[in-house]
């Protein structure tokens, strides 16, 4: 079946520093892609998105750029503040059929000291 | 703000208990998804609804475990005789099925004494 896996956690990076978050994925047909962030105190929010193989999807200075030959989606950040502080989930949906399931890897955890 | 809505917040029970958890999302959202949450992991597929019509549920899901979402609009997660490893946060997610988004709400935390 489809599965995704990250990067473990915790990553601790100075402000300003070049953030990379690895996520490989295992999936049949054409997955969409995305990440999922969730800052402290708060709900599961979509942070940005690629349907389709080489698709660059951006968000908040955040990119991540869907590689079908790697089945690779990496997160990445050229210069990241303390506000970025926060939990950060690699997810796939789809495959064959449009009406799949959203499936989750089990998050990698930044900190980002001042 | 998602829209999404879940009661109760946060529930305790005994073992043994049945718990019910409610989410109500917007209109919008022709897709209902549940997940489990715990501490250090990614959310983990529960369920997910298309409309009123339950499309999976995860085969980790024992029997105990039972979703509907009648006329596709609010939707309930009842856990039937807890036990203490069904502690968890539950979350509910609405979405739309031509953008793949989700909007999660902010979760119901179950505490199984």
């Amino acid at each position: 079946g489809n599965s995704v896996t990250q990067m473990e956690g915790p990553v601790t990076l100075s402000e300003e520093a070049f953030l990379t978050i690895n996520c490989t994925y295992t999936a049949t047909g054409y997955p969409s892609l995305f990440w999922y962030v969730q800052y402290p105190g708060e709900g599961l929010q979509l942070l940005l998105k690629a349907t389709k193989a080489d698709d660059k999807g951006s968000n908040k200075g955040f990119e991540a750029t869907y590689r079908k030959e790697t089945t690779s989606f990496h997160l990445e950040k050229g210069s990241v503040q303390v506000s970025d502080s926060a939990v950060y989930f690699c997810a796939l949906s789809g495959g064959y059929s449009s009406a799949s399931k959203i499936i989750f890897g089990s998050g990698t955890r930044l900190s980002i000291r001042p | 703000d998602t829209g999404v809505s879940q009661n109760p917040r946060h529930k305790i029970t005994k073992r043994g208990q049945n718990v019910t958890f409610r989410c109500d999302p917007i209109s919008e959202h022709n897709r209902l998804y549940w997940y489990r949450q715990t501490l250090g992991q990614g959310p983990e597929f529960l369920t997910y609804f298309q409309n009123e019509a339950q499309l999976e549920k995860s085969r980790l899901l024992s029997d105990r475990f039972s979703a509907e979402r009648p006329k596709g609009s609010f939707s309930t997660l009842e856990i039937q005789r807890t036990e203490q490893g069904d502690s968890a946060m539950y979350l509910c997610a609405g979405g739309r099925l031509d953008t793949g988004e989700l909007f999660f709400g902010e979760g119901s935390r179950l505490t199984v004494l």
